[in-house]
């Protein structure tokens, strides 16, 4: 257990949609990234969160947004979903230039 | 766009035997990780092996690096059922170290 928890577990929205995922990071760590992994894939970075700002981000549309909070939790928020965006949503929370991530368990989610 | 390949694609093995992984990348490193997946859930840290170093061992892992062919090996000896997962290489990049990139994985399989 990495202490990371995200929620939900599981997400079924129609195509169109907007969806908030969630994630809480391991105690103290005050920087938190967020993957997609398709099936059968490498996961894929989306963004990193610092201190409440964006940090970096992948080659993922606008419409992939995020929010980091003062107690370092985190959203990830997808707008006018489309079936490509369904995938397993990793979140990873980390103290500022560790080199180690620790990940949650992940929300799946489907977008029929 | 994924860093790194990992090969076999997919590997099954005997219970007992070793089991060897490979992964490669493309661009300078500061270092590279191999992360374990259960089941398409979060992933495990495994091992972290600097630029300047390279080998390192963890319990039954094996890690080597060669950055000369940008390459790394994953050995895991006397394999157990439990080993059956699938296993990914990530690289920290010189130029973008805030973000892991990873490869497209290994799924082992370990027989009884």
């Amino acid at each position: 257990e990495t202490g990371v928890t995200q929620s939900p577990t599981h997400l079924i929205k129609t195509r169109g949609q907007q969806v908030t995922l969630r994630c809480s990071s391991q105690s103290g760590h005050n920087t938190v990234s967020w993957y997609q992994q398709a099936l059968g894939q490498g996961p894929q970075f989306i963004f990193q969160y610092y201190r409440e700002e964006e940090n970096g981000r992948g080659n993922f549309p606008p419409r992939f947004s995020g929010l980091q909070f003062p107690n370092y939790s985190s959203e990830l928020n997808v707008n006018a979903l489309e079936l490509d965006d369904s995938a397993l949503y990793l979140c990873a929370s980390s103290f500022r230039d560790q080199e180690t991530q620790y990940f949650g368990p992940g929300t799946r989610l489907l977008v029929l | 766009s994924q860093q790194g390949e990992e090969d076999p694609q997919a590997l099954s093995i005997q219970e007992g035997e070793n089991a060897t992984m490979n992964c490669s990348y493309k661009t300078s490193i500061n270092n590279l990780q191999w992360y374990r997946q259960n089941s398409g859930r979060g992933l495990v840290h495994l091992i972290l092996i600097r630029s300047n170093e390279r080998e390192k061992h963890s319990g039954r892992l094996r890690v080597t690096l060669d950055t000369s062919k940008k390459s790394s090996s994953l050995l895991i000896t006397a394999s157990r059922a439990a080993d059956t997962a699938s296993y990914f290489c990530a690289t920290d990049r010189v130029d973008s170290s805030y973000k892991l990139i990873f490869g497209s994985g290994t799924r082992l399989l370990v027989r009884p």
